[in-house]
């Protein structure tokens, strides 16, 4: 099956820095989001971004479909970015996400 | 609709006994998706149904674990003969149907296993 990897498995930022998180994937996919994990586990869609720059004000999202990675970019980051960011992807011949491992964030003061 | 709703939030159970969960997808999806997710790991999926039909499984879902959505609308996931090993918090997504892109999750429920 496809393999979903990212990186890095842990960040840690001082607030108002800015960060970037990799998500590599092993097969042509037609479907990949972001989802950001809050601490009580709940998962916030982020983007759909199967290809192309998508933004949404400090967030934006770059995915290479052809090069089979996709980019998070956090800018100015702030304490409530903290928790875990996953990537997933969906295959063509599957209706089912594939979650990568997820980067945890930690946004310090 | 407000989103998926999960219930319980929370479950602690002795080793041995039955659970069972709650999944309320949002309304006018037709699909509705299990997910597991073990500490420090991203959710594995698990189990989906287009309306009322399951239509994949996941070798994970051992025959301790069964799902059922028998009007199209809410799902269930029960697991039997609890282990310590599934503690874990238990996912559901629902979204539009095929080819659908947007997937909608719940806030989960916790299993813990004693």
């Amino acid at each position: 099956g496809i393999q979903v990897e990212q990186s890095p498995p842990d960040l840690i930022l001082q607030e108002g820095a800015n960060s970037t998180l990799r998500c590599n994937f092993s097969d042509s996919v037609n479907n990949l989001q972001w989802f950001h994990q809050n601490p009580w586990g709940q998962l916030i869609n982020l983007f759909y971004i199967p290809s192309g720059t998508k933004q949404n004000g400090r967030l934006s999202a770059t995915t290479v479909a052809t090069e089979r990675y996709s980019l998070l970019y956090i800018s100015s980051s702030q304490t409530t970015d903290s928790g875990v960011y996953f990537c997933a992807v969906r295959s063509y011949n599957t209706d089912k996400l594939i979650f990568g491992t997820g980067t945890r964030l930690q946004v310090f003061p | 609709d407000t989103g998926v709703s999960q219930n319980p939030r929370h479950k602690i159970t002795k080793r041995g006994q039955n659970v069972t969960f709650r999944c309320d997808p949002i309304s006018e999806h037709n699909r509705l998706y299990w997910y597991r997710q073990t500490l420090g790991q991203g959710p594995e999926f698990l189990t989906y149904f287009q309306n009322e039909a399951q239509l994949e499984k996941s070798r994970l879902l051992s025959d301790r674990f069964s799902a059922e959505r028998p009007k199209g609308s809410f799902s269930t996931l029960e697991i039997q003969r609890t282990e310590q090993g599934d503690s874990a918090m238990y996912l559901c997504a629902s979204n539009l149907g095929e080819g659908s892109y947007g997937y909608t999750f719940g806030s989960g429920t916790r299993l813990t296993v004693v």
